[in-house]
C-alpha cells in the first residue's frame, strides 16, 4: 500500500531554533500534501495544503512566515517551523493523496507517522 | 457549517464484546465519509471509507461502518473487540476547498478494549 514517511519523529530544540521536517510519499506521486498539527488529547487540526510547484495554501489563523512550507517535487513535501518557541510544542503531522485530489474523489489520504516537536 | 461530531470521549468494552464507535456529520451534499485509527505517538491508519453503494462498509482488521443518511451517521462496529483494537479513532468528512479536498475530523473517540 501507499506509504508516506516522515522524519524526523522527534525533535527537542531550543527556543529561536528553526526546525525542518520531512514528508515523502515512497511509493506514489503525492501532487498534493496536507500539514496537520495535533494538540495532546485533541483532534487534528488543518494548517495548510501543500502544492506541487506553487504556494501553499493556508488555513485561517495560520501564520505564513511561521510555517514554511515547501513542496519541490511530487514526493518530497518540507514544514519549516521558523524561530520556534515552546508554543509550538506540538505533534505534527503529514499525508497525501494519491494523484491529483480534484481527480481522484474518496482516495483516502495516507498519514506519516508524525513528528514530536518540543521547544525547551 | 461543515462538521464531524463524536460524541463520546471514550468507549470501554470487554474483549469479545461487539464495539461501537459514534459518528455524526453535517455536510452539504454527498458525504464522502473516513475511518482512521491512531496508535500513540504514530500518525493515522485508514480504516474504511464510505462514497455510495452499500451503507455498510467492510473496512481493514475487521471492522465496519453503517452510513445512515437519515440519522447523518457513520458509526464504526466491529462484533468482537480485541484488546490490541485499543486506540484512538477519528471520523472524518471531505470536504471540496479551493479546488481541492480536504479532511475535517471529529475530535476522536478513545477505545479501551479490557481483557
Amino acid at each position: 500500500g501507499a506509504v508516506v514517511s516522515q522524519h524526523p519523529s522527534r525533535v527537542i530544540c531550543k527556543s529561536g531554533t528553526s526546525v525542518k521536517i520531512e514528508c515523502r510519499s515512497l511509493d506514489f506521486q503525492a501532487t498534493t500534501m496536507f500539514w496537520y498539527r495535533q494538540f495532546p488529547k485533541q483532534s487534528l487540526m488543518l494548517m495548510a495544503t501543500s502544492n506541487e510547484g506553487s504556494k501553499a495554501t493556508y488555513e485561517q489563523g495560520v501564520e505564513k512566515d511561521k510555517f514554511l512550507i515547501n513542496h519541490a517535487s511530487l514526493t518530497l513535501s518540507t514544514l519549516t517551523v521558523t524561530s520556534a518557541h515552546p508554543e509550538d510544542s506540538s505533534f505534527y503531522i503529514c499525508s497525501a493523496g494519491e494523484g491529483l485530489m480534484r481527480d481522484r474523489e474518496g482516495q483516502p489520504q495516507h498519514f506519516g507517522d508524525g513528528t514530536r516537536l518540543s521547544i525547551l | 457549517a461543515q462538521s464531524v461530531a463524536q460524541p463520546e470521549d471514550q468507549v470501554n468494552v470487554a474483549e469479545g464484546n461487539p464495539l461501537t464507535v459514534k459518528c455524526t456529520y453535517s455536510v452539504s451534499g454527498n458525504p464522502y465519509l473516513f475511518w482512521y485509527v491512531q496508535y500513540p505517538n504514530r500518525g493515522l491508519q485508514f480504516l474504511l471509507k464510505y462514497i455510495t453503494g452499500d451503507n455498510l462498509v467492510k473496512g481493514s482488521y475487521g471492522f465496519e461502518a453503517e452510513f445512515n443518511k437519515s440519522q447523518t451517521s457513520f458509526h464504526l462496529k466491529k462484533p468482537s473487540a480485541l484488546v490490541s483494537d485499543s486506540a484512538l479513532y477519528f471520523c472524518a468528512v471531505r470536504v471540496p476547498s479551493g479546488g481541492y479536498n480536504k479532511l475535517i475530523f471529529g475530535a476522536g473517540t478513545r477505545l479501551a478494549v479490557h481483557p
